[in-house]
């Protein structure tokens, strides 16, 4: 379980404002991504990045923003844009593919609860 | 595109029965196979994995399945207890290049004493 962490745990956010989700590892892990989870429904990914300086969208990124100057950090900005923006949101990190063994898994942080006020 | 299923949404059952979840995937070139634990307000835990090159795993009371012809896979808790109790996700990836995990939509499962 240690190793990733989110702040804050919980986050209020009035109309057109933006707000910064923090993830830190100390996993030495490349690879970190952003999940949104709503009830009754999976992870869905925001945004995942593979190295330092480098990010993708995943498949719902608009309303969003990431930086990774770090490799410990991985920040999302949930922008005005973002509509419907209460939710759960997950943090993850995993070791960069082809520098071990195959396996992929992915380790949590605890999550940051988004509301809209 | 990629998408995975997950059924049941919901399942009951009393506590030492067995308790099976099923998925299917739709890329074929997917060939990591995850399970994942998320008890109430707390993070996804990873607690069984499977890999295209392997038809069944076990660990203790769980168990996973791999039907690669079919696309299915599925997750075999026997002898359930309470603790059980949480929502559990599978998922689907291919190794190699990046690692991006499609997620099933989740099983709540509740196991009654």
């Amino acid at each position: 379980d240690g190793g990733i962490t989110q702040s804050p745990k919980y986050l209020f956010r009035k109309e057109g404002q933006n707000v910064t989700l923090s993830c830190e590892q100390n996993l030495n892990h490349d690879a970190m991504y952003w999940y949104r989870q709503d009830p009754g429904q999976g992870l869905r990914l925001i945004y995942y990045s593979q190295i330092v300086n480098d990010f993708q969208k995943g498949d719902i990124a608009e309303g969003y923003s990431v930086s990774r100057e770090k490799k410990e950090s991985f920040p999302l900005t949930v922008t005005s844009a973002q509509k419907n923006p209460t939710a759960f949101y997950l943090c993850a990190s995993s070791i960069r593919q082809g520098l071990k063994s195959s396996y992929n898994e992915q380790f949590f942080g605890p999550g940051t609860r988004l509301t809209v006020l | 595109g990629e998408n995975v299923e997950q059924h049941p949404s919901t399942l009951s059952v009393q506590e030492g029965d067995s308790a099976v979840i099923k998925c299917t995937y739709s890329d074929s070139a997917s060939n990591y196979f995850p399970w994942y634990k998320q008890e109430l307000g707390k993070r996804p835990q990873l607690i069984i994995d499977i890999r295209s090159n392997v038809g069944e795993k076990k660990d203790q009371r769980i168990a996973v399945t791999l039907n690669k012809t079919a696309k299915h896979f599925s997750l075999h808790i026997t002898e359930t207890q309470p603790e059980d109790s949480a929502v559990y996700f599978c998922a689907a990836s291919r190794t190699g290049g990046y690692n991006k995990l499609i997620f099933g939509a989740g099983t709540r499962l509740a196991v009654h004493p």
